[in-house]
This record gives C-alpha cells, sequence and structure tokens, in this order.
C-alpha cells in the first residue's frame, strides 16, 4: 500500500520569505513522487515531479522540491514568497508498478503581504 | 492543447434526479481517471480508465454510480438517483502513464443535489 501525509493543514507566510510545505510517503519499491496546485474554483494544477536523478526538482513558478530517500520526504519549498502563491498544495506519490497515485489531504498556503 | 475538458462546469438537481458528468481527455492520453472533492474528505479516486477499459473502481461509491468510456477521447461519470450526499466537485484528469505519469486536471463541475 502507498500513502502520503501532508502534516499541516495550513502554512502562513510573510511575503518575501521563504516557504516549506511538508510531504512525507510510504511506498514499496522506488517511489515517483508530485506536487500539485490547486487554485480556488481551478482543477489541480501539476508544478513538479521527482522520478529518477538529481534529488532537488525543479518546477514551474519558481517551486522546487527536495527527496529525501533516508527521511521518506519531498518537502516542496520556494526561496521567496509571493502572496499570489496561496492556494491549496497536494503531494502525491506512486510507484513504476501502479499507475494509480495517492494524493495527500492538501496543505492550505497563505502568503500574508 | 485546450486541456482535459469537462461539461457541465455546474450542475444543480433535486434529489433522484439523473445526472450525467462529461469529460474529454488530452488528446494522445491512455488514461483517464474521475475523482471527487469535498472538504470533508478531501480528493477521492473514483475510477481509473486505461486505453478505455475500467481498470479499478473500487472507489465508486455504490451502484448508484456508474462510469463509461466508450472511446478514447469520451468518458462520462452518471449518478441515478442522486442524494444531497453526492454534492462535490468531480474532477476528471488524464495522463500517460509509463512516460511521465503526471496528471492533467479539468476544471471540475461543481454538483448540488437539493
Amino acid at each position: 500500500a502507498q500513502s502520503v501525509a501532508q502534516p499541516e493543514d495550513q502554512v502562513n507566510v510573510a511575503e518575501g520569505n521563504p516557504l516549506t510545505v511538508k510531504c512525507t510517503y510510504s511506498v514499496s519499491g522506488n517511489p515517483y513522487l508530485f506536487w500539485y496546485v490547486q487554485y480556488p474554483n481551478r482543477g489541480l494544477q501539476f508544478l513538479l515531479k521527482y522520478i529518477t536523478g538529481d534529488n532537488l526538482v525543479k518546477g514551474s513558478y519558481g517551486f522546487e522540491a527536495e527527496f529525501n530517500k533516508s527521511q521518506t520526504s519531498f518537502h516542496l519549498k520556494k526561496p521567496s514568497a509571493l502572496v499570489s502563491d496561496s492556494a491549496l498544495y497536494f503531494c502525491a506519490v506512486t510507484s513504476g508498478g501502479s499507475y494509480i497515485p495517492t494524493f495527500g489531504r492538501g496543505t492550505s498556503l497563505i502568503v500574508h503581504p | 492543447d485546450a486541456g482535459v475538458i469537462q461539461s457541465p462546469r455546474h450542475e444543480v438537481t433535486e434529489m433522484g434526479q439523473e445526472v450525467t458528468l462529461r469529460c474529454k481527455p488530452i488528446s494522445g492520453h491512455n488514461s483517464l481517471f474521475w475523482y471527487r472533492q469535498t472538504m470533508m474528505r478531501g480528493l477521492e479516486l473514483l475510477i481509473y480508465f486505461n486505453n478505455n477499459v475500467p481498470i479499478d473502481d473500487s472507489g465508486m461509491p455504490e451502484d448508484r454510480f456508474s462510469a463509461k468510456m466508450p472511446n478514447a477521447s469520451f468518458s462520462t461519470l452518471k449518478i441515478q438517483p442522486s442524494e444531497p450526499r453526492d454534492s462535490a466537485v468531480y474532477f476528471c484528469a488524464s495522463s500517460t502513464p509509463g512516460s511521465s505519469y503526471e496528471q492533467y486536471f479539468g476544471p471540475g463541475t461543481r454538483l448540488t443535489v437539493t
């Protein structure tokens, strides 16, 4: 079985400060990890993924995530937050043997001006 | 590319009525997923198709829900009869597993059953 935990329901950060949205996972085999963002009244939008290779993955809108195998984590980061980054963020995991991802509950990111 | 297309965007219906949600995946994507999102339960996978064949429907709540994919460019999710607890946002997503894996979501259909 595979699972994802996003331990924070909400993250608050001031504009211009760095942000981190946490994600830990459990999966059999090699993990395929994803981050998605959902703006109000919109569908989820793919941000970035880790399949293999460099542990630091860069994605859209200046976001990046670091794969840490020993800690089974895939935290989403951005060096300088923007108010427009305020949204709901989902982490997801699957493995090479399954095409069905498991999504976390989501973390609401609020960036204050 | 127009992305994943869903219709209608909003649906308000009375309890007991039949509801049909429609989805057109991205051309060339061979996998299609139907999800339901609510505040209480988050994002739930309802059914997964690969090459138009239902592979996993374990998330379909009950017999009132059915889904079809008659061809590579069209899928429907039907609820008959609808109940107030079916009120949610329903998303369709498509992907190309085996190459990129990430999913591309449609804008969703907001269903309200009164």
